[in-house]
């Protein structure tokens, strides 16, 4: 257990849906990180946020967004859903004062599929 | 904008044998940190060491090594005598202060018994 708590594990849905992922980071984390890795490819970078703040924005679709509250969880949402929306949502939690590295520790990820 | 290139999708080793995998980045900082990451079949993401740029000694851990050349942007992964649990993806990452965290595209390493 990472410590990073990522539900729900598995989510079938249809096209043009909507679905909100939840992340909960490590205990005293203060940095979120969404990662999104479809079929046998790399992840990509979704967003992150530092203490309830976004701090950085990839190649996020204006489709999907994301929060990160008072409690410092995560919730990733995603509409309009299309097939191509499939894949593992990882969420990612660090705290970049605590080491000289900014060490990223991932959940288990949340697997999507749109049927 | 930093990238970060696996040039080998898959490597096969036998059991007891050491592989490397090999990893080059493009970046303009001097000070950075460089990461591996193993993804078995149960998908998990798990820290396999990393390396502070600063540092000129490569990183080890237990049966992992690394070889970093920093002038030449190589940061190549050992794995010295393979196990069939070092099956997995490994991903070659890169990060620099506390931007994101950039990753290749994997090297899908199979071990033969």
């Amino acid at each position: 257990d990472s410590g990073v708590t990522q539900t729900p594990k598995h989510l079938i849905t249809a096209t043009g849906q909507r679905v909100t992922l939840r992340c909960s980071p490590r205990s005293g984390d203060l940095s979120v990180y969404w990662y999104q890795q479809s079929l046998d490819q790399g992840l990509q970078f979704l967003i992150q946020y530092y203490n309830g703040e976004e701090r950085a924005k990839g190649n996020i679709l204006e489709r999907f967004s994301a929060q990160q509250f008072p409690d410092l969880h995560s919730e990733l949402n995603l509409s309009s859903l299309e097939l191509g929306d499939s894949a593992l949502y990882f969420c990612a939690s660090s705290d970049p004062l605590s080491s000289g590295a900014n060490v990223l520790t991932f959940g288990a990820g949340s697997r999507l599929t749109v049927l | 904008a930093q990238t970060v290139t696996q040039s080998q999708p898959e490597m096969s080793v036998q059991e007891a044998e050491t592989v490397t995998l090999s990893c080059t980045y493009d970046t303009s900082e001097s000070d950075y940190y460089l990461f591996w990451y193993k993804q078995p079949p149960s998908r998990q993401m798990i820290l396999v060491i990393r390396q502070e740029a600063y540092k000129q000694q490569n990183a080890t851990e237990n049966r992992f090594s690394v070889n970093f050349q920093k002038a030449a942007k190589s940061f190549s992964l050992k794995i010295s005598d393979s196990q069939l649990g070092d099956a997995a993806m490994y991903f070659c990452a890169y990060l620099f202060g506390n931007e994101k965290l950039t990753f290749g595209t994997g090297t899908r390493l199979t071990i033969i018994p």
